[in-house]
């Protein structure tokens, strides 16, 4: 079974600083694909960044970077610059990828990290 | 209309009312996702459409009824709910396979009194 830990319930950092906000993952499958989503208090969830196990570089999307660690599982997101609009709730979640290598895409979700951007 | 639109935004119910909450994808997706946030708790995956099939139900009541007419509309039928069904109800739709990401709708806050 698959599990997502983020250990951070709140996070602050101050406007232009750079913050990381972790998360680990726990799964038996070789091939899968981790992702992190932006929730405002909106409600919509916005998706960020992608990282497949067997991409070799981290990902990147502007501002924000992911710093893939797969032997240790863990696939923080990094912030760099951070604005006040980064202000929301950060997603963690992991696809598996069946067997036969096509996924169902089934998203595992972790608890959330809530990220406060002080003026 | 772009994206994933999702229908009402906010819903209030009784225990005997019989709602539906309607999500429409503008993507060209063919997998499409019902999830469940409740407070302080990670999203809970209920249900996933493969190109109008049902291939995942992740243990829900049967007073949760899915429909998926064609790919680009998904439906969430209520009955006889309870208060502890009061949550965010998100749809999300997806091209089926590979390493696609989902794209989730706004939700619908649903309070059941």
């Amino acid at each position: 079974a698959q599990k997502i830990t983020q250990t951070q319930p709140g996070m602050f950092v101050q406007e232009k600083e750079a913050v990381t906000l972790d998360c680990t993952y726990d799964t038996s499958d070789q091939s899968y694909g981790l992702f992190w989503y932006k929730q405002p208090s909106s409600g919509e969830m916005i998706f960020l960044i992608y990282q497949g196990s067997y991409d070799e570089q981290n990902a990147t999307e502007g501002r924000y970077s992911l710093n893939f660690q797969k032997a240790r599982k863990s696939a923080n997101l990094v912030i760099s610059a951070s604005q006040l609009g980064d202000s929301a709730m950060y997603f963690c979640a992991m696809r598996e990828v069946n067997a036969g290598g096509t996924s169902y895409g089934k998203l595992t979700f972790g608890q959330g990290t809530i990220l406060t951007v002080h003026p | 209309e772009t994206g994933v639109t999702q229908t009402p935004r906010h819903l209030v119910m009784g225990m005997t009312n019989k709602k539906s909450l309607k999500c429409e994808q503008h993507l060209g997706h063919n997998a499409m996702y019902w999830y469940k946030q409740s407070a302080k708790k990670p999203l809970e995956l209920m249900f996933v459409y493969n190109f109008k099939e049902q291939t995942e139900n992740n243990s829900v009541p049967s007073r949760f009824s899915p429909e998926c007419p064609n790919s680009s509309h998904l439906f969430l039928h209520l009955h006889t709910l309870q208060p502890e069904d009061s949550a965010l109800y998100l749809c999300a739709s997806s091209h089926p396979s590979g390493p696609y990401e989902q794209y989730f709708g706004p939700g619908t806050r649903l309070t059941v009194t």
